[in-house]
Formats: C-alpha cells, sequence, structure tokens
C-alpha cells in the first residue's frame, strides 16, 4: 500500500526568507503531484513529476523529484503573502487498483 | 477545455432530503471521480467510474449513490444524510483509468452542510 507523508504539517514562514518543504512516499510511484488549496476552495494543480530527477518551477516555487530516496521537495524563494494556502502531495502508480494517495498536507503562513 | 464543472457551489439539505450532486467535464476523460474532504483533511476517495462503469467503491455508506449517465456527467445522489456528511464533495477526471497512472482534473466543489 502507497503511504505519502508531508513534514512538516504547518509552517509559519517570515516574507522574504526561504523554505523547504518535503514529501515522502512508502513504495514505487510513477508520478509525484503537487497541489495548492486555498480555504474552502478547490484543489488547485501545481506541478506533475514523472521521473528521477524532474525539476519544474512556476514563479517562487520549484519541486523536484528523486525517486531512488521517494522524496519530493517543494523549495519557496522569498516568501509572500500569497503563497498562504495548504500544500498537498500526492502519489500514484499504474497498477490494479491504484488509486491517489494523498499526504496529510501542509499548511504554509506568510507572516510579514 | 480543460474545465471540470460542479452543481451546485454549496447546498443544504436536512436528514431526510433527497438531493443529488452533479459534475460535467468535456475533455473526452473516460475516468471520473468522487472524492470527500473534510476541513484540514486530505481528499478522501468515494467513487471510480471508468467507461461508464463503477470500478472502485472505497465502502462509501449506501446513503451516497453514483450514477454516470454518460461519459461526460457523473452525479451523487444523497439521501437520509447525516450531519458527519457535511464536507467539500470534489469530482475530478482523468484520460483513463487503468489503475491510474492519468492525472486528475479537479472541479470547485460542492459544499455540502446536512442539518
Amino acid at each position: 500500500e502507497l503511504k505519502v507523508e508531508q513534514n512538516p504539517l504547518f509552517l509559519s514562514m517570515q516574507e522574504g526568507k526561504n523554505y523547504t518543504i518535503y514529501c515522502n512516499y512508502s513504495t514505487t510511484s510513477d508520478r509525484l503531484y503537487w497541489y495548492r488549496q486555498d480555504p474552502g476552495k478547490s484543489l488547485e494543480s501545481l506541478f506533475v513529476l514523472l521521473s528521477n530527477g524532474a525539476v519544474k518551477q512556476e514563479g517562487r516555487l520549484m519541486a523536484s523529484l528523486d525517486t531512488k530516496a521517494r522524496l519530493s521537495t517543494l523549495h519557496i524563494t522569498a516568501a509572500v503573502h500569497d503563497l498562504s494556502a495548504t500544500y498537498f502531495c500526492a502519489a500514484d502508480f499504474t497498477g490494479a487498483n491504484s488509486k491517489l494517495t494523498f499526504g496529510k498536507g501542509i499548511t504554509l503562513s506568510v507572516r510579514p | 477545455d480543460t474545465e471540470v464543472t460542479q452543481t451546485p457551489k454549496h447546498l443544504v439539505m436536512g436528514m431526510t432530503n433527497k438531493k443529488s450532486l452533479k459534475c460535467e467535464q468535456h475533455m473526452g476523460h473516460r475516468a471520473m471521480y468522487w472524492y470527500k474532504q473534510k476541513a484540514k483533511k486530505p481528499p478522501e476517495l468515494m467513487f471510480v467510474y471508468s467507461y461508464e462503469k463503477l470500478s472502485i467503491n472505497e465502502s462509501v455508506p449506501s446513503r451516497f449513490s453514483p450514477e454516470c449517465p454518460n461519459s461526460s456527467l457523473l452525479n451523487l445522489h444523497l439521501h437520509a444524510l447525516q450531519p458527519e456528511d457535511s464536507a467539500l464533495y470534489l469530482c475530478a477526471s482523468s484520460q483513463d483509468y487503468a489503475g491510474a497512472g492519468y492525472e486528475q482534473y479537479f472541479g470547485p466543489g460542492t459544499r455540502l452542510t446536512v442539518t
């Protein structure tokens, strides 16, 4: 059974500083996803990481995937208030009865 | 069109009511999903439809009844719900299911409150 863990579960960030959050998964996965969710809203897809060493960047966010370590990182550059939200990572694999498995989510709060 | 739509956006219903949630996509996707999400928790899979047939039912109580009338539409019929069923209900679709591995696109959700 695929398990996905995120840490920390809550992170208070100071504006302008850099931070990294982590996502570990337990078994071989074909794809690793990062989603953002604002309170009361749906999931917004941020990144889809398909292969070892994949790195994707969008604005102040950069995601990477290390399949050997079963680890994905989301790096935040110069945090701004607009990045305050909950970030979920999720993983799945190609196989019978596979499901998209989510981590518990990390709530980021950016303070002045 | 890369959009999944859901109606209604908000729904308040009593425990004796019957209501339905609707989901629609026009991306030609053949797999559709219902998720339930409680506050401060990740989404939980409820049902998966693949090619209009139910592929996965995650032991969901029978008061939730899914229906897939065609490849673009997915309904969730609600009857005799409990207050603890109050949650955000998310619909998603993907190109195919075949054991996952296809990116899922999520709709905006329906916020359900059971009184």
